[in-house]
């Protein structure tokens, strides 16, 4: 298909255990961003990428989260020692270039910590 | 601390009539926002933006209006359809230092849309 795709579509994982979500863009795309939604609440920012490079990481929660988009395509968000809190629903969008508008977000990868 | 609010969780309207949805936010920096539409088990799909420098866009059914003074953005759907029963999104953003960050979205919780035939 010609949009983002997130692999996996659900993740069920253990207190404490690592996860590695990762996202697909369109390709063509050098802009690629990473958003966390919890129940009830709209998508938050988490860190953008613009190319290989991280622009802007300022809505990682914390040192456990960190993500890589080392070729400038396909990017994967990682989380070290996961909490019950970081149960949520995290979506990838990417974009031609940097652009707040033209964003198209995938299907969201649903990661559920027991 | 909640940037951008959407105070009704939820609207039902009848199909043929006119939607409002409406957003707040408080950071004066925002200078460009955007409506996004959700179905269950998708991702937001981008509706319509308007600039700062503009008080209102027009796309078919979909016009967003602005107020920068009372920091207030509004959507209005004429007329609805059962198709555009979904969640809608408020979002806003800001140039960051340097004029990046345009790609950083906040984002409102959201307010579901119900068209009833």
């Amino acid at each position: 298909g010609a949009g983002v795709s997130q692999t996996p579509s659900n993740k069920v994982t253990e207190k404490g255990k690592y996860v590695e979500l990762r996202c697909d863009p369109i390709s063509g795309h050098t802009a690629l961003y990473w958003y966390r939604q919890s129940l009830g609440q709209g998508p938050e920012f988490l860190i953008y990428f613009q190319g290989t490079g991280a622009a802007d990481d300022s809505g990682l929660p914390n040192d456990r989260f960190f993500a890589v988009r080392p070729e400038g395509s396909v990017s994967t968000l990682k989380i070290q020692r996961t909490e019950r809190g970081d149960s949520a629903v995290y979506l990838c969008a990417s974009s031609l270039t940097l652009s707040a508008g033209k964003q198209f977000f995938g299907p969201g990868t649903r990661l559920t910590v027991l | 601390d909640q940037q951008v609010k959407q105070n009704s969780p939820s609207l039902s309207v009848q199909e043929g009539r006119i939607s409002i949805l409406n957003c707040d936010y408080t950071n004066s920096m925002f200078d460009y926002f955007l409506w996004y539409k959700k179905y269950p088990a998708e991702g937001p799909t981008f509706l319509i933006s308007i600039s700062s420098i503009k008080d209102k866009n027009e796309d078919g059914r979909f016009t967003v209006f602005l107020n920068k003074s009372a920091k207030h953005l509004s959507l209005h759907i004429v007329p609805s359809q059962p198709g555009d029963s979904a969640v809608y999104f408020c979002a806003a953003s800001s140039p960051g230092t340097g004029g990046t960050s345009y790609g950083k979205l906040t984002f409102g919780q959201g307010t579901i849309l119900t068209v009833h035939p």
